[in-house]
Formats: C-alpha cells, sequence, structure tokens
C-alpha cells in the first residue's frame, strides 16, 4: 500500500538556520507528492507540491523536489524564521491505487527560536 | 472564493446531544472529505464525497453521519459521541481527479469536545 515515512521530530532551530526535514514515501503508482504546514490552533495550508518525478515545488521559501530514484520529497529552507514554527507533514496522492485518498506522514514539530 | 468555510470553529457537547459540523466552498470542487485529527497525530480520513454521493466510508461509526445536499455543502451530523471522538475535524475539498495535480483544500476545522 501507498505511505509516507517523515522525520521524527521535533526539529529545533534558531533563527536563520538551515532546515531539512526528510519524507520518503512507497506508492504503486506514480504519486504526486505534496507538503502541508500547520499552525498552531488551525487546519492545514497546502505549502508546495510536485506531480513529477525532478519537479520542484517551491513556495515562501521552502522548496522540495520529487526525486523518483530515491522516493524522496525532502523539505528544505535556507533561513527559517519564528514565523516558521508549525507542524509540517508530507503527504502522497496516488490516483492510480484505486482512490484518490492523500495519506500522510506523521508530521514534524518545527520550533524556530530567536 | 478559494476557502472552505467550517462551522462552528468549537464546539462542546454532551453524549446525549445531537449536533452537526458544516463545511461550505464554492471553488467548485466535486469531492469533499472529512477527517478527523486527534493532538499530535496526522489527520486520519473519515468519508470522501463524489459528486454528492458517498464513496468511501473508512469504517466510521455509525455516531458519525455525513451528509451532502449539494455540491457546495458537507455536514457530519453527530450523535452519541464518546470522550474519544474529542478531537479537530478537518473538512476539505478537491477537483475530481484533479486532486493529484492541485491537492486538497482544507478548512480550518472544528474543535469538538465531548464531555
Amino acid at each position: 500500500g501507498n505511505s509516507v515515512t517523515q522525520m521524527e521530530g521535533p526539529v529545533t532551530l534558531s533563527e536563520e538556520a538551515f532546515l531539512t526535514i526528510n519524507c520518503t514515501y512507497t506508492a504503486t503508482g506514480y504519486p504526486s507528492l505534496f507538503w502541508y504546514v500547520q499552525y498552531p490552533g488551525e487546519g492545514l495550508q497546502l505549502l508546495l507540491k510536485a506531480t513529477k518525478a525532478d519537479d520542484k515545488g517551491s513556495n515562501k521559501g521552502f522548496e522540495a523536489t520529487y526525486r523518483k530514484e530515491t522516493t524522496s520529497f525532502h523539505l528544505e529552507k535556507g533561513s527559517v524564521q519564528v514565523s516558521d514554527s508549525a507542524v509540517y507533514f508530507c503527504a502522497l496522492l496516488d490516483p492510480q491505487g484505486g482512490s484518490e485518498k492523500l495519506v500522510f506522514g506523521k508530521g514534524t514539530k518545527l520550533t524556530v527560536n530567536p | 472564493d478559494t476557502e472552505v468555510t467550517q462551522t462552528p470553529k468549537h464546539l462542546v457537547m454532551g453524549m446525549t446531544n445531537k449536533k452537526s459540523l458544516k463545511c461550505e466552498q464554492h471553488m467548485g470542487h466535486r469531492a469533499m472529505y472529512w477527517y478527523k485529527q486527534k493532538a499530535k497525530k496526522p489527520p486520519e480520513l473519515m468519508f470522501v464525497y463524489s459528486y454528492e454521493k458517498l464513496s468511501i466510508n473508512e469504517s466510521v461509526p455509525s455516531r458519525f453521519s455525513p451528509e451532502c445536499p449539494n455540491s457546495s455543502l458537507l455536514n457530519l451530523h453527530l450523535h452519541a459521541l464518546q470522550p474519544e471522538d474529542s478531537a479537530l475535524y478537518l473538512c476539505a475539498s478537491s477537483q475530481i481527479h484533479g486532486g493529484a495535480s492541485y491537492g486538497y483544500t482544507f478548512g480550518s476545522g472544528t474543535r469538538l469536545t465531548v464531555v
């Protein structure tokens, strides 16, 4: 079945540090990949996406590249801010898998200190 | 309009109460979803509606009853809930067969507490 594995958190960084959150996936077909962000007390917001191999999704300084050879979609940001503190979810959607269900990783909590 | 609106934002209900959660979108999305999220966990899929018809029920207890009265609205009727049903309930929508390209749009959720 389809699954997503994220690095365990929590992750604590100082402002302006470099961020990497690892994400790998298992899928039966050729999934689309997403990063969602959840700020405290809120719902999920789509941060970025990639729909095919070698695509790079980017938004708000965050980037992730769809690597088919390593089945990965790691999230990176060159300089984090306090306002980036949130929970980040990697997710996949495999339209060939019989149903279009969004499958989430367990989430990684990021705290950025001033 | 690019939002999914959920009401109420917070709900406290007793185990004998009947209440409803509401979700609305005007993006023309024909797939709508209910998710349940417990603290420090990822969202778990409950129900999927496609073209206003229930297409997926993830073995959810019958005390949760979904309804999709039209293409813009999605309700979740609650009856005889248990304290362990306390969670954040998220509604989402997507294009039919386009979710893979565009992702889902989520609402801000209803924080439900069962006492």
